[in-house]
């Protein structure tokens, strides 16, 4: 079975500077990664995936993640934050099986503050 | 944009009472899915389909049925709601298994009262 720990529920950081979002997954098998985020009131949106080759993913928005296996994380960076990036990050796993289920971790509430 | 739309958005229903979520796609998708959203444990998966009249139990299942009928609408009931089941409910929808990733309704704010 897949799980995933966001190590952090409420990340709070000034407009400009750079933010560092974890993820941390355990699985017995080869998984595929996602970050997606969540505007208020909104549904989920796909930031970026990690399949396969490059460790080092970017995604919208100027957002970024690296594929770490060996310490089971996915992190998801960006250098330099805007007020519009305020919203809730969800880590995901899936297994690479099946209708592809994704497992999601509880979520990171990342707040930009002017 | 993955063309899902989610009815009712809103609802309030009392304990005891059926209560039946729609979600309909426009992307031919084949693979529809239903989430719950509760604060401190993320997006969990309901049940799933694979196909018309295809589905199969997620994490959390009990007290929910599902069906599909035809490819573009996947149906959430729940037979007697309870309180524990005041929810936001999200629908995704896959075009293929494997690679692709999910795209998000806009969701449906459940509370049972």
């Amino acid at each position: 079975a897949q799980s995933v720990t966001q190590l952090d529920s409420q990340v709070p950081v000034f407009e400009e500077a750079p933010v560092e979002l974890r993820c941390n997954y355990s699985s017995s098998v080869s998984v595929y990664l996602f970050w997606y985020v969540q505007y208020p009131n909104q549904g989920l949106q796909l930031l970026l995936k990690y399949l396969s080759g490059s460790t080092l993913v970017k995604g919208i928005n100027g957002f970024e993640a690296e594929f770490n296996k060996s310490q089971t994380s996915f992190h998801l960076r960006k250098p330099s934050v805007h007020i519009s990036d305020t919203a809730e990050y969800f880590c995901a796993v899936s297994d690479r099986t099946g209708a592809n289920n994704l497992f999601f971790g509880t979520g990171t509430r990342l707040t930009v503050i002017p | 944009d993955a063309g899902i739309t989610q009815s009712p958005r809103h609802k309030v229903t009392e304990t005891g009472t059926p209560v039946t979520l729609r979600c309909h796609q426009t992307e031919n998708h084949r693979y529809m899915y239903w989430y719950r959203q509760d604060p401190g444990h993320g997006l969990r998966l309901i049940h799933y389909s694979y196909g018309v009249k295809d589905t199969d139990k997620g994490e959390v299942s009990d007290g929910y049925s599902v069906s599909r009928s035809k490819t573009e609408d996947f149906l959430l009931t729940l037979e007697s709601a309870t309180s524990s089941q005041t929810s936001v409910y999200f629908c995704a929808t896959g075009p293929r298994q494997g690679l692709e990733e999910q795209y998000f309704g806009p969701g449906t704010r459940l509370t049972v009262t």
